[in-house]
């Protein structure tokens, strides 16, 4: 079973602090993707990074895929009250008897403070 | 709109009634998986389907069943509900893996 160790599992930061976010595993991925999920919704989406050493950015949100296709984090920049939430990592297999099956981080719940 | 859609969003069953949680997809996406997410263990993968007809196992499926007759639809099966299935599910379809998932708004599910 492929593990994929997410870290801090909590944050509470104040508005206009940086933070970052740790996503590291023993396994190579095909793939390194990043959600935020809402209490009682579903996980979004943010950013998908699939090529070793690749750096995404979405506003105040910085991705990077490690060169070994092992770990990943997720920087934000001058957050703000509205980045709380719940934010997943997820790796997608590289190849073999079970491409297509993805494993999530823990999770990291993010408060950001007026 | 793009959507995955998931019903019910919340169900109250008894220990042992076969019950089916519905999934479908309107962005002719060929993979699609299910997930539990318990407090404290994070996003399980339960089944996956990487097309019409082909399904995979992923970290728990232990109690549930799936199928994949139509492109569009991912139904879960659960025979024999037991307590410990007590949790929120999720259904998740995407044009491939890599590319990342859309997921539908979750089903509460409780079984006494």
């Amino acid at each position: 079973t492929q593990l994929l160790e997410q870290s801090p599992q909590f944050l509470s930061i104040q508005e206009g602090e940086n933070l970052t976010v740790y996503c590291n595993s023993s396994s190579v991925f095909s793939s390194l993707q990043w959600y935020r999920q809402e209490p009682g919704e579903g996980p979004v989406l943010l950013v998908t990074v699939v090529t070793g050493g690749e750096v995404k950015k979405l506003k105040r949100l910085t991705f990077q895929f490690g060169d070994a296709r092992k770990d990943s984090s997720l920087h934000i920049t001058a957050a703000q009250p509205g980045d709380t939430g719940l934010y997943l990592c997820a790796g997608a297999n590289a190849g073999g008897t079970s491409y297509g099956k993805l494993t999530f981080g823990q999770g990291t719940i993010l408060t950001v403070h007026p | 709109e793009a959507q995955v859609t998931q019903n019910p969003r919340y169900l109250i069953t008894v220990t042992g009634k076969k019950l089916t949680v519905t999934c479908s997809q309107n962005m002719n996406h060929e993979y699609m998986s299910w997930y539990r997410q318990d407090p404290g263990l994070g996003l399980r993968q339960i089944y996956y389907s990487m097309n019409v007809e082909v399904t995979d196992k992923g970290d728990v499926p232990e109690g549930y069943k799936v199928s994949r007759k139509e492109k569009r639809n991912f139904p879960l099966i659960l025979e024999s509900p037991s307590p410990n299935q007590t949790s929120l599910y999720f259904c998740a379809s995407s044009l491939h893996s890599n590319y990342g998932y859309t997921f539908g708004s979750g089903t509460r599910l409780t079984v006494v």
